[in-house]
């Protein structure tokens, strides 16, 4: 089993809608989370981190299941510059992150 | 404040050759972690350093080396370039006092021909 896994996508919505990605871990001892997108030819950047609790910037919500070692993101009002990779981030412990091979997302006009 | 950098942007080797590729982290930062990402993957981690040690590695032969100064900039050495080894190398900085946010450079592909 994969450390990390996603979703496969390409997941390819029309502007406005809702779209939803989801993230399974391996590892129940793994201490944080992320989301991170990628443009195309780009580095990746931090889009939220993730809380047990959830949590809410603008249109993107991020929740954690620690029971069921699940992530997910949702982004609402989907815009064109939604169009990107996103990537489940899992950080073992002592900064060992491993990364999801990322799910593309392509916003259609 | 600069963020993280990475030089050289793109390079073409050819099989057999050595690469350096180097990495100088966001101003503050003391944790400099390299990732290979293939086209169409998600990054894969190559190794980390911390006070000029590397702490911790990913599954990488040894061809994979590395280094980090006292200003903690750091190199990745690869030996013995094979074709798989063309990717996107990326270094991403970090405090290693927080199990957070990771900054990346804008990488440096490789090409091995």
């Amino acid at each position: 089993r994969k450390e990390v896994e996603q979703d496969p996508g390409p997941f390819n919505v029309p502007e406005g809608a809702t779209v939803a990605f989801n993230c399974t871990y391996s590892n129940s001892a793994s201490q944080s989370f992320f989301w991170y997108r990628q443009d195309c030819r780009k580095e990746p950047k931090l889009l939220m981190s993730v809380y047990s609790s959830g949590n809410e910037d603008g249109r993107f919500t991020a929740q954690l299941n620690r029971a069921s070692q699940y992530i997910s993101l949702l982004i609402r009002d989907s815009k064109l510059s939604d169009s990107a990779t996103y990537l489940c981030v899992v950080n073992g412990g002592y900064q060992k992150v491993t990364f999801g091979t990322g799910t593309k997302l392509q916003v259609i006009p | 404040d600069a963020g993280v950098t990475q030089s050289p942007t793109h390079l073409i080797k050819t099989r057999g050759q050595q690469v350096t590729l180097r990495c100088s982290p966001k101003s503050g930062h003391d944790t400099v972690s390299w990732y290979q990402q293939a086209l169409g993957q998600g990054p894969q981690f190559i190794f980390q350093y911390y006070e000029e040690e590397e702490r911790q590695r990913g599954n990488f032969p040894d061809r994979f080396s590395g280094h980090q100064f006292p200003n903690y900039s750091s190199e990745l050495n690869v030996n013995a370039l094979l074709l798989g080894d063309s990717a996107l190398y990326l270094c991403a900085s970090s405090l290693s006092s927080n199990t957070g946010e990771l900054f990346f450079g804008e990488g440096s592909r490789l090409t091995v021909l």
